[in-house]
């Protein structure tokens, strides 16, 4: 079974500061997904990174695929209070034998206050 | 606006009742999956149909039966439920490719057992 690590669980910060979100695992993935969830509705797809040691930008977002393919993580710069929900990694498994089933990660609740 | 519907969004129901959640989508994803979600935890994965056959169920009880009518519908019947099974229900889609197509969700409907 792999298994995603993410951290921290919970985050609340002011708006305009930085913060980052971690997955670790000691399984190879394929691809990293990470998605945001706001209250009340589904998550949504943000990137997915592919290629060991990707670096991805969207807009104050950066996703970072670790070398090994085993880790990932979300810088987010000057945090605004749009910013809020959960965030969620997950991974697809590498070698295409568990087809379907990505592993979610626990979860970041970011919350931003004005 | 998420381009997977989800009816009710909203449902309660008794322990004896029998009711259904249905879900819908027009991009032309061949792969369909029901999700279950407790507040502020990750997606748990129940079924997915890939070419609207049943491929993966994760040891679902059985008050839980899927169906997928055609490549666009995907229905959960459900059948004397329990006050633990009182979570956010979601559908979701995806390209049939090796696992790291990305997932595309609904918004859910949120059950409530009583």
């Amino acid at each position: 079974t792999q298994l995603l690590e993410q951290s921290p669980q919970f985050l609340s910060i002011q708006e305009g500061e930085n913060l980052t979100v971690y997955c670790n695992s000691s399984s190879v993935f394929s691809s990293l997904q990470w998605y945001r969830q706001e209250p009340g509705e589904g998550p949504v797809l943000l990137v997915t990174v592919v290629t060991g040691g990707e670096v991805k930008k969207l807009k104050r977002l950066t996703f970072q695929f670790g070398d090994a393919r085993k880790d990932s993580s979300l810088h987010i710069t000057a945090a605004q209070t749009g910013d809020t929900g959960l965030y969620l990694c997950a991974g697809a498994p590498a070698g295409g034998t568990s087809y379907g089933k990505l592993t979610f990660g626990q979860g970041t609740i970011l919350t931003v206050h004005p | 606006d998420t381009e997977v519907t989800q009816t009710p969004k909203h449902l309660v129901m008794g322990m004896t009742n029998k009711k259904s959640l249905k879900c819908e989508q027009h991009m032309g994803h061949r792969a369909m999956y029901w999700y279950k979600q407790k507040a502020k935890k990750p997606p748990e994965l129940m079924f997915v149909y890939s070419y609207e056959k049943l491929s993966i169920n994760e040891s679902v009880p059985s008050r839980f039966s899927p169906e997928c009518p055609n490549s666009s519908l995907l229905n959960l019947h459900l059948h004397a439920l329990q006050p633990e099974d009182s979570a956010l229900y979601l559908c979701a889609s995806s390209q049939l490719t090796q696992g790291d197509s990305p997932l595309h969700f609904g918004n859910g409907t949120r059950l409530t057992v009583t």
